[in-house]
This record gives structure tokens, sequence and C-alpha cells, in this order.
């Protein structure tokens, strides 16, 4: 079944670092989320790419997504505390019918 | 709007008792769905709903029996409680159920269940 891989699985960096998760895919995907969860909480969506090549920013955030629609990067510059939490990618592939899948989430840790 | 309401927020049981998670939405959302979180796994899809009286499988339903009477509510069932299926348990619901590009899905703020 489709299968999805993040990395990497923990980040630790200090304050006005960059940091980056990865999500990659066997198989091609139909479209991609991304989901911030604070210590403690519930899933926040973030983004959703759906077009090969795709590059979205939101403030310090840039997603991309793979020309193969295989992959995808989300890259934070500037790391600020608030921005402390996992972020899960969850994918969509071609065949599938409603179910995302998900990633097993990188945690992004801010060295005090 | 309240969104996405999940009861109980914390629950703990004896192995083999049943109890329902609670699920309700307001924003007319066809699709609901629950999932699990367990610790370095991301979650898991439990069952879902693409309407009223319409519901499937997931990933991880065995243990598990939901229904859709209403569009509002998604009711999760546990018949017999284990202590494999402590977790965190999270419903989350979604404007739209198209089959290529769907919606966001909004989360609750999730149920936190033990089982001894």
């Amino acid at each position: 079944g489709q299968q999805v891989m993040q990395i990497p699985q923990y980040q630790h960096v200090q304050e006005g670092e960059d940091f980056t998760t990865y999500c990659n895919s066997s198989t091609t995907l139909s479209n991609i989320q991304w989901y911030k969860q604070r210590p403690g909480g519930h899933p926040v969506f973030l983004i959703q790419l759906v077009k090969s090549g795709e590059v979205k920013k939101q403030k310090r955030l840039t997603f991309q997504f793979g020309e193969a629609k295989k992959n995808s990067s989300l890259h934070i510059t500037a790391t600020q505390t608030t921005d402390v939490g996992t972020y899960f990618c969850a994918v969509r592939g071609v065949d599938s019918n409603y179910q995302l899948i998900w990633g097993a989430g990188t945690k992004l840790i801010i060295k005090p | 709007n309240a969104g996405v309401t999940q009861t109980p927020k914390f629950q703990v049981l004896k192995t083999g008792q049943s109890m329902t998670l609670q699920c309700a939405q307001d924003m007319n959302h066809e699709y609901m769905s629950w999932y699990r979180q367990d610790p370095g796994m991301g979650l898991r899809l439990i069952h879902y709903s693409v309407g009223a009286g319409i519901t499937d499988q997931g990933e991880v339903p065995n243990g598990y029996n939901v229904s859709r009477s209403t569009t509002e509510d998604f009711p999760l069932r546990l018949l017999s409680a284990a202590p494999s299926q402590t977790s965190v348990y999270f419903c989350a619901s979604s404007y739209q159920g198209a089959r290529v590009v769907a919606g966001e899905l909004f989360f609750g703020e999730g149920s936190r269940l033990t089982v001894l």
C-alpha cells in the first residue's frame, strides 16, 4: 500500500537557525498536505500542494512539491520558539481513495 | 462555530470495558474520520465516512465500530478495550470528499485514552 517516509525524526536547532523536513514516497502522489502539531495539541493544517514543482511560501515557511510528485519539503527560515512542534506531511496517491497517509512527523526542538 | 468537538478529553478504562468517543462538527462537512496517534508513528486512520449512512474502514479498524446517522456526528465505539488501544484519538472532518483533491482536515482537540 501507499507509504510515505518523513525525515528526520527529530531536529534540534538553535533559535535563528533554519529547519527542513522531507517527505518521500515511492509512488506518484496526487497531492500533499502539511500540518503542524504543537506539544499536547492537535494537528493544524498549513498548506496543500497539488502541482508538479509547486513552491508556496507562508512568511518564513517554504513548501516545495517535487517535479515527479514523489517528494516534498518544508523549510523554515530563522526558527523562532513559536515554531516548536511536530510537522507532518499527509499524502494521497493517484490511485488512492479518500485516505490520507501520514508521515511519522519531524519534531522541531529549539535548543536552550 | 465550535468546529470539531470531541468528548471526553481523558478516559481510563479497564481491559474488556466498552466505551464511545463522541465527535461532532458544525461545519456541515461531508467527510469525517477517526485517527489514533501513538508516539513516533504519526496518525493512523481507523474509520472514515463520506456522508450520513456511509462508513468505511481505514488502516487499523479492528476493535472499533463507527456509525454516521447524521452529518454532524461520528461516534467511535471501542467494543472490548485492550491495552493496545491506549492512545490519543483524533476526530477530523473536511468540507470536501473529492477523490483527487480534498480539503484540509479540521481536527478536534483529541481524546486521551488509557486502558489498564
